[in-house]
Formats: C-alpha cells, sequence, structure tokens
C-alpha cells in the first residue's frame, strides 16, 4: 500500500517555466514533509522540505505549497532550467520515528533549454 | 563533506548466490538504513538500524537481513538471490537525536541476478 501517491510519473517543461510536482498522503499522523532530488548516477539528496503548521515554504526557486485538509502537497520549481533536470522524490515521516521515511514513487523532470 | 560509501557500483549474481551488499558512513552517524528503488515504486525501506547491534524491520524485509557489527558499517544481505531481488539499493544514514533528520545516501548499487 502507497502511502505517498506522486504524480505525474514524468513531466517535460521548456527553460524558464514552471514544474509543479504533486504528491497525496493518507497517514494523518504525518507532520513532516521533505523533497529530494536525484541526478542520474547518484543518490538522493534533500532539497527542501516543511512542517504542517505552515501553509508554504521557498528557497530560491523551490516552493512547497501544503494544504493540510486535502492532505496534500506540491512542489514548485520556478524559472526551471536544464540543470534541474532530475528525479524527484516527496516523501512524509512521523516526528518521532527517526527519519524512517514513506516516499512517493518519484517524478522524472526534464528541462529543454 | 559527509559521504556514505556504498561498495559496488554494479553487481551481477545468479539466482540462489548469497549477497553481501556494504555500505559505510564516515559522519558518526547513529541511524543507517537500506532501501530499494525500482522505477515506479520509488524508494521502499528493507531494514533500518539505529545503533550497533540493532536491527528493525522495513517495510519490505522479506528475503533480506542486515548486519551492524560496527556504527560507521550497515550490510545488506541477500541470503539466495533471487531475480526478482534486481534493482538499485541505496544505504542511507542519519544523525539521531534532531528532530526530521535529513537522510544522507550513497550513489547507490544496480544488482543484477541473473
Amino acid at each position: 500500500q502507497q502511502q505517498v501517491k506522486q504524480s505525474p510519473q514524468s513531466l517535460i517543461v521548456q527553460k524558464g517555466g514552471i514544474s509543479i510536482i504533486n504528491c497525496a498522503y493518507e497517514n494523518t499522523a504525518f507532520d513532516y514533509f521533505p523533497w529530494y532530488q536525484q541526478f542520474p548516477g547518484k543518490g538522493p539528496a534533500l532539497l527542501i522540505a516543511i512542517r504542517p503548521d505552515v501553509s508554504e515554504k521557498k528557497e530560491g526557486r523551490f516552493t512547497i505549497s501544503f494544504n493540510k485538509s486535502a492532505k496534500q502537497f506540491s512542489l514548485h520549481i520556478m524559472d526551471s532550467q536544464p540543470g534541474d533536470s532530475a528525479t524527484y522524490f516527496c516523501a512524509a515521516s512521523i516526528e518521532t520515528s527517526g527519519s524512517r521515511l514513506t516516499f512517493g514513487e518519484g517524478t522524472q523532470l526534464t528541462v529543454n533549454p | 563533506d559527509v559521504k556514505v560509501t556504498q561498495s559496488s557500483r554494479y553487481l551481477v549474481k545468479r539466482t540462489g548466490e548469497k549477497v553481501f551488499l556494504e555500505c559505510v558512513q564516515d559522519m558518526d552517524h547513529e541511524n543507517m538504513f537500506w532501501y530499494r528503488q525500482d522505477p515506479g515504486l520509488g524508494l521502499r525501506l528493507i531494514y533500518f538500524s539505529y545503533d550497533v547491534k540493532m536491527k528493525e524491520k522495513g517495510d519490505i524485509p522479506e528475503g533480506y537481513s542486515v548486519s551492524r557489527e560496527k556504527k560507521e558499517r550497515f550490510s545488506l544481505i541477500l541470503e539466495s538471490a533471487s531475480t526478482n531481488q534486481t534493482s538499485m539499493y541505496l544505504c542511507a544514514s542519519s544523525l539521531a537525536g534532531a528532530v526530521n533528520e535529513k537522510l544522507f545516501f550513497g550513489s547507490g548499487t544496480q544488482l543484477s541476478v541473473l
């Protein structure tokens, strides 16, 4: 049973466009929602994370939007660049679980020049 | 710079072989994890450990075991490899005690079981 559902599976965006990746979760006990970025041949690396006490978090061109009532959160990449081409994973965990993350299925983002 | 090192980038084994995947971290982290990554399924947790000699089952432990004899080393063992264990295996570590610890991943081992 996939507790975190991610869409789309793949996404192609033109340079300068906005990339949007969506995730939905089932477990209302989740209270930490990170996004990881993975380049080919590398392991995932933490990109940005949010806790449910805020509805939005922005770091540079990357923004997480969080909707607690809908149990959904999304990653927005503004002014997308070819260097953003990677696989993105959303994840969720419970604060007391000690880093035990449940990941979504992943989205392969391609930004065309 | 923090580092999680996985012993092999690519590994090819035969069905029924016993397989060892090794992971070493140099950050003095207490927590270590093994995930497998499959297209369309994301990362799924196999086993994790919060301390030496300690292990906990993740979401898909069947067919796997682990060993943690030293703090910096966490091994994943496939007792009798099967073709459905062909996958990318990722090791990760994190620091205990902090809230929502950041995971540091190795570069992965692509295992093919023939």
